[in-house]
């Protein structure tokens, strides 16, 4: 099946810096990526959706300014947590869709990010 | 309003037993898709098994099945021949509209502990 690879796993960042997440498709290109937010034993909570060369749409209620997105490529999107506080503490991950017919979205493995 | 409802929020069974975890949905659209995903400790999610809505026949990968029942608008997920290894949360999601564009929208989970 595809691949998508998220960097990093874990990370940990003092308050007020800035963090940047990657989303890379390994072997096929992602026209589409989707970043999620999860808190513990919690569901998916879909936080933007990204199209390669165009601007992220945000779900509501969440703060572009503070979750920059960008889809520079067909194989990577990155998120960036900008001015991190504890409250941004959470689990994120992304998933990416294909030109081709996938029936599913693949996912990344995930990034546990710790604000202190 | 919730899209989709997963009630159980924690489950048990035997190993080498059989389980259902529920999942119900509610969409106004004729074209939709219904996704259950494996959710490991570890944080990565783990495609299963997908269901159209215009598929006929319920979806089977190898130990897991899909109960769909169309008029129900309901999605169970069935496990058999439970497996250790199965010990993970466990999430329903529902996309809607034609092709692949769709967002995905997932349920609360389902906790599931299978016990020797």
């Amino acid at each position: 099946g595809a691949v998508v690879s998220q960097h990093p796993s874990r990370v940990i960042c003092k308050s007020g810096t800035s963090v940047k997440i990657e989303c890379r498709s390994l072997d096929f290109q992602a026209t589409t990526m989707f970043w999620y937010r999860q808190f513990p034993k919690q569901s998916l909570m879909l936080m933007a959706t990204s199209n390669e060369g165009s601007k992220a749409t945000y779900e509501q209620g969440v703060e572009k300014d503070k979750f920059l997105i960008n889809h520079a490529s067909l194989t990577l999107s990155t998120l960036t947590v900008t001015s991190a506080h504890p409250e941004d503490s959470s689990f994120y991950i992304c998933s990416a869709r294909g030109t081709r017919t996938y029936t599913e979205a693949f996912f990344g493995q995930g990034t546990r990010l710790t604000v202190v | 309003a919730q899209k989709i409802t997963q009630t159980q929020p924690g489950m048990f069974v035997q190993e080498k037993e059989a389980v259902t975890l529920d999942c119900t949905y509610d969409t106004s659209d004729q074209s939709y898709g219904l996704f259950w995903y494996k959710q490991p400790s570890s944080g990565e999610m783990i495609f299963l098994i997908y269901q159209g809505s215009y598929d006929e026949q319920n979806a089977t990968e190898g130990r897991y099945s899909l109960n769909f029942q169309k008029a129900r608008k309901s999605a169970n997920l069935v496990i058999s021949a439970s497996q250790l290894g199965d010990s993970a949360m466990y999430f329903c999601a529902m996309r809607e509209g034609r092709g692949n564009t769709g967002k995905l929208i997932f349920g609360q989970g389902t906790t599931l502990q299978v016990k020797p």
